[in-house]
């Protein structure tokens, strides 16, 4: 079974508007770390935000947050306010405490802000 | 701060030439080491990590291997190129913790002809 699954290949998104990119991951740790990251088209991999799996709340930086709903196994990520630079390919990836150094990444989601 | 590079830039090589694609980590130790390859439009494929200096696991058996000579040091290498091997090559490297997030660096466009 896939541990990271993004089943949004691309997305649209007017600017300034709200847009939210669907995470689900599969593990029976107790202990994991979920990631998001951005990729755009130069191809560097950008850290956005974590969130822990005993984190009571959902994490945010800037206009990034995090909608971690633990029962369901899904950590949305959902970008507030959309600019033309949040265009980029957008990956969730999963660290686990077992294992513990290997990280799981999930196909990605294709983020085009139209202007 | 931590930082990570990763040489060359791109790079375009024949079929059946060797490849070396270096990465080093400053401002941290006894980090864990990692490639990935990323064909165009996909997702990343890990190929290889590294917890130590010495110690390497694949997760793809085919014609790269990789070394980690250094603390901070981890090298990619083949010793015949084949076409499928084209690809965005990315280094990380990450802490020991679960909640240790992971940092790239700027990456290797290689184009094997």
């Amino acid at each position: 079974a896939q541990k990271i699954t993004q089943t949004q290949p691309g997305m649209f998104v007017q600017e300034k508007e709200a847009v939210t990119l669907d995470c689900t991951y599969d593990t029976s740790d107790p202990s994991y770390g979920l990631f998001w990251y951005k990729q755009p088209s130069s191809g560097e991999m950008i850290f956005l935000i974590y969130q822990g799996s005993y984190d009571q709340q959902n994490a945010t930086e800037g206009r990034y947050s995090l909608n971690f709903q633990k029962a369901r196994k899904s950590a949305n990520l959902v970008i507030s306010a959309s600019q033309l630079g949040d265009s980029a390919m957008y990956f969730c990836a999963m660290r686990e405490g077992g294992t513990g150094n290997q990280f799981y990444f999930g196909t990605g989601t294709s983020l085009t802000v139209i202007p | 701060s931590q930082t990570i590079h990763q040489w060359p830039a791109t790079l375009v090589q024949p079929v059946g030439s060797p490849l070396s694609l270096e990465c080093t980590v400053e401002g941290t130790s006894n980090p864990n080491l990692y490639w990935y390859r990323q064909a165009a439009g996909r997702g990343l494929q890990l190929l290889f990590y590294s917890v130590g200096i010495g110690q390497i696991s694949s997760e793809v058996p085919q014609n790269l291997s990789a070394s980690r000579p250094q603390d901070r040091q981890f090298i990619l290498s083949s010793k015949k190129l084949l076409l499928s091997d084209s690809g965005f090559y990315l280094c990380a490297w990450s802490g020991d913790s679960t909640w240790d997030e992971q940092f790239f660096g700027p990456g290797t466009r290689l184009t094997v002809l």
